[in-house]
């Protein structure tokens, strides 16, 4: 079973800066990872797909790296609304979530 | 656009049974899966199973073996999930999700681009 850990748990940043995710898979998941951005009391949001392709409609501050066991959320610039928890997902041979890893300002 | 409406919220006792719909409308019902996913309060996203239209394949998480039963109505758009022996872990926030890729004999397991509003469960004495 493929376990997903993020990291940090939070990240302390400001508007206009860049900031990194981490996440990194237990086992080898190739690009079967996706990313998604959750405002409080709303569902979720699909950032990236494929560790790299962004989703429709997502700004281009927002892109994802990596493959194999690690990958990376990238944003660039960040804006007041995105200020918020972001989560990865696997979807190999089964599926999981990360813990979720909390951008605050 | 994709839109997946889910039934209203629920409140059970423990070792009770809910049954949660999801309507799907407005894409091609029969070509993308469908996915649960719950949030307990203040947690993180919990992957619990995922649904062929189409044919009515299923696969669940581990943890929910024998508790859970997903099913599909074609006629209605609409996929069920059943969750029993509820406990009060299972009070959470029901996601249904709309795969991003379509159905194919490769996988049943896709990143999820579109999602219902959810819909909450409580379980308490």
């Amino acid at each position: 079973e493929v376990v997903l850990t993020q990291s940090p748990g939070t990240v302390s940043s400001s508007p206009g800066e860049r900031v990194t995710f981490s996440c990194r898979a237990s086992q080898s998941i190739s690009s079967s990872l996706a990313w998604y951005q959750q405002k409080p009391s709303q569902a979720p949001t699909l950032l990236i797909y494929d560790a790299s392709n962004r989703a429709t409609g997502i700004p281009d501050r927002f892109s994802g790296s990596g493959s194999g066991t690690d990958f990376t959320l990238t944003i660039s610039r960040l804006e007041p609304e995105d200020f918020t928890v972001y989560y990865c997902q696997y979807y190999g041979d089964s599926s999981t979530f990360g813990q979720g890893t909390k951008l605050e300002i | 656009q994709v839109l997946l409406m889910h039934s209203g919220t629920e409140m059970k006792k423990p070792g009770a049974s809910v049954k949660l719909s999801c309507k799907a409308s407005k894409y091609s019902f029969n070509n993308y899966y469908i996915y649960w996913v719950r949030q307990a309060p203040g947690q993180g996203l919990e992957w619990m199973g995922v649904i062929s239209p189409s044919g009515g394949a299923t696969s669940h998480a581990q943890k929910l073996q024998g508790r859970i039963t997903m099913t599909r109505d074609r006629s209605t758009t609409t996929v069920s999930m059943e969750l029993r022996n509820l406990r009060s872990e299972d009070t959470a926030v029901y996601f249904c999700a709309r795969s991003g890729g379509s159905v194919s004999i490769a996988s049943l397991y896709y990143y999820m681009d579109d999602w219902g509003r959810g819909t909450t469960v409580t379980v308490s004495s």
